[in-house]
């Protein structure tokens, strides 16, 4: 069974262009939760979404984000126009069951490097 | 969710125990103490987590104590892969896992 896969693992934009950010789950893992790490910071929740449904997107900027799970293939984030400060890196999670209940975790991917220059 | 105080980092010699302190002294009747680590470049990944009683698992021991101010993560015989930064984390049980805030943490280097 393999782990929540991310790719790619390292992403090069320029100021202006768009980054998707790729996220497949674990096996059978319906609920997808996306982070930002910024260097030598803790991680940041942005979103969670369940298949074809976002949850809760508390975390994430009013503008320019946007993050889908459709219900075939993996979950998608996007950043339009990217800046400077959002190179980061970013991180999915999964879990079978949602996140907040006894006894249930979720697995982090390896993370995707954004570095916009 | 209560706050954590972890020291920034500590050493340990490859095969000793490791055993990383955390205050939470303002921690309530209904919060869990759950710890996770970063190894370098990767996501998070969970350790173990517990109410009052000490836990034990494959890759570690919880000990909290009777007042539940404070913990101690034990890697009983660390190896160099366990270096990493370790996150102490009090939340409720059924309230938003994913919320979780992953702060500074203590930087655990093994060295041989």
């Amino acid at each position: 069974n393999a782990g929540v896969m991310q790719n790619p693992r390292h992403l090069v934009r320029r100021r202006g262009q768009e980054a998707r950010l790729r996220c497949s789950p674990m096996k059978g893992h319906s609920h997808v939760y996306w982070y930002r790490q910024l260097p030598e910071e803790g991680l940041k929740f942005m979103v969670y979404l369940q298949k074809e449904n976002i949850i809760d997107e508390s975390g994430m900027p009013k503008e320019r984000f946007s993050a889908e799970f459709p219900k075939e293939g993996p979950s998608i984030l996007r950043i339009q126009q990217v800046v400077r400060g959002d190179s980061a890196a970013y991180f999915c999670a999964s879990s079978q069951l949602p996140w907040d209940s006894l006894n249930t975790e979720a697995f982090f991917g390896q993370g995707t490097r954004l570095t916009v220059v | 969710d209560a706050k954590t105080t972890q020291p920034p980092s500590m050493d340990c010699a490859e095969g000793r125990a490791a055993n990383l302190p955390c205050n939470h002294s303002t921690i309530s009747g209904n919060e869990y103490v759950y710890w996770y680590r970063q190894i370098h470049s990767q996501g998070p990944q969970y350790i173990i987590h517990g109410l009052k009683n000490n836990e034990t698992n494959e890759m570690a021991s919880l000990i909290i104590t009777e007042d539940r101010k404070s913990s101690t993560l034990i890697l009983p015989h660390a190896t160099l892969r366990d270096t990493a930064v370790y996150y102490c984390i009090v939340r409720l049980s059924d309230t938003g896992g994913f919320k979780t805030i992953f702060g500074a943490g203590t930087r655990l280097f093994v060295k041989a």
